[in-house]
């Protein structure tokens, strides 16, 4: 079974920082993705990493696949209250995504 | 991107009885389409995998007879729980997959069973 640990599961910072979210696992993943979920609603996919060292940019968001393609991060910069929520990675085949278990993520005004 | 929808947004039941979620996609055809099931406060854990034209399987732990799946069309999948009891009260989500092979969510489904 192919895990994906995301740290840390919990973050409070003040508007205007940075915070680099992690997703780690010991298994190669053909994919990454990451997802924003705010309560009471589904996931929204943010982006989809695929190729080993790439770097994907929205907006003050920046996503990064590892290089071996069993790690990924998310950094923000200069957060807002409108980024508060609960961030997912997920990977896996075509037939069965496994999620971390969730950066809960607070900006606070 | 692709639309998946769920309906109800949110049900109240009572104890005993059976309560149905549709799972829809809007915009493609989805030969398979997912069910999970979210704590508050915690990940998604993937309850089954529900096939067009074939029987859902179910992940470890997933009581087959107690969440009743059928992926009627391509682009309709129901969860059905049946006698419901209160520690099935959650947050229900589906998704599925276009050709495109990303995973597209519903909205989520809330039980509450009294």
């Amino acid at each position: 079974t192919q895990l994906l640990e995301q740290s840390p599961q919990f973050l409070s910072i003040q508007e205007g920082e940075n915070l680099t979210v992690y997703c780690n696992s010991s298994s190669v993943f053909s994919s990454l993705q990451w997802y924003r979920q705010e309560p009471g609603e589904g996931p929204v996919l943010l982006v989809t990493v695929v190729t080993g060292g790439e770097v994907k940019k929205l907006k003050r968001l920046t996503f990064q696949f590892g290089d071996a393609r069993k790690d990924s991060s998310l950094h923000i910069t200069a957060a807002q209250p409108g980024d508060t929520g609960l961030y997912l990675c997920a990977g896996g085949g075509y037939q069965k995504v496994t999620f971390g278990i969730g950066t809960k993520l607070q900006v606070i005004p | 991107g692709a639309v998946v929808s769920q309906h109800p947004s949110w049900v109240i039941c009572k104890s005993g009885t059976s309560v149905k979620i549709e799972c829809r996609s809007l915009d493609f055809q989805a030969t398979t389409m997912f069910w999970y099931r979210q704590f508050p406060k915690q990940s998604l854990m993937l309850m089954a995998t529900s096939n067009e034209g074939s029987k859902a399987t179910y992940e470890q732990g997933v009581e087959k007879d107690k969440f009743l799946i059928n992926h009627a069309s391509l682009t309709l999948s129901t969860l059905t729980v049946t006698s419901a009891h209160p520690e099935d009260s959650s947050f229900y989500i589906c998704s599925a997959r276009p050709v495109s092979g990303e995973l597209f969510f519903g909205e989520g489904s809330r039980l509450t069973v009294l």
